[in-house]
């Protein structure tokens, strides 16, 4: 069974930069048949994709985050990782990794999800 | 960027019930859109993508329809467990991709 797991600080300060890793289990980060995202969702509020990674390195990000954004992949460790830089408390959200199937371009598993909260 | 918009904002209803939730973008996206199901405290679940076809493991009473700019999610007769938030999300414009900004299924 496929599983998906976020790991990171709960908190940080304003200015500075947002990391996260997800670690994948069940299943291969280095296979052809999926892209790897996040997905982040401020309390209260809808969904917004922050960006996908395939296992070549390829990445792809939202155009309203892509100045802040890095995504990258560590197929030895089966994990990518998500940095988001200069966050304000506007970046405060619940973060979720996910897979994207190349057949149907959608979200089919996801992790649980980690709240980060940005502030002093 | 395809913004999608979705109606109503909260449905209420009861067990049995039917519900129909609307889902509309604000330009085509052919068929190229999914339904997602979250409860409180978990992430979103897949339950239907390119509109009509419903991912693994969901059951016959979930239903999508529509193409173009206006979808449909319908659930036939609703379970206790199936009051929660159903968001759509489109990706025509592949990779990029939206969410719509959910409807929730309350109980009334």
């Amino acid at each position: 069974q496929l599983q998906l797991q976020e790991s990171g600080p709960g908190l940080v300060k304003p200015s500075e930069t947002l990391s996260l890793t997800c670690t994948v289990s069940g299943g291969s980060i280095s296979s052809s048949s999926y892209y790897w995202g996040w997905i982040r969702q401020p309390p209260g509020k809808g969904l917004e994709w922050i960006g996908s990674i395939y296992y070549s390195g390829s990445t792809y990000y939202n155009p309203s985050l892509k100045s802040r954004v890095t995504i990258s992949v560590d197929t030895s460790k089966n994990q990518f990782s998500l940095k988001l830089s200069s966050v304000t408390a506007a970046d405060t959200a619940v973060y979720y990794c996910a897979r994207r199937s190349v057949i149907t371009y959608y979200f089919d598993y996801w992790g649980q999800g980690t709240l980060v909260t940005v502030s002093s | 960027e395809i913004v999608l918009t979705q109606s109503p904002a909260t449905l209420s209803l009861s067990p049995g019930e039917r519900a129909t939730l609307s889902c509309r973008a604000s330009q085509s996206v052919s068929s190229y859109l999914a339904w997602y199901q979250q409860k409180p405290g978990q992430a979103p679940r897949l339950l239907i993508y390119d509109a009509s076809n419903r991912a693994t493991g969901i059951p016959a009473r979930f239903s999508g329809s529509g193409s173009g700019t206006d979808f449909t999610l319908t659930i036939s007769s609703l379970e206790p467990e199936d009051f929660a938030v159903y968001y759509c999300q489109q990706r025509s414009n592949w990779p990029s991709t939206t969410f719509g900004p959910g409807t929730k299924v309350d109980i009334k």
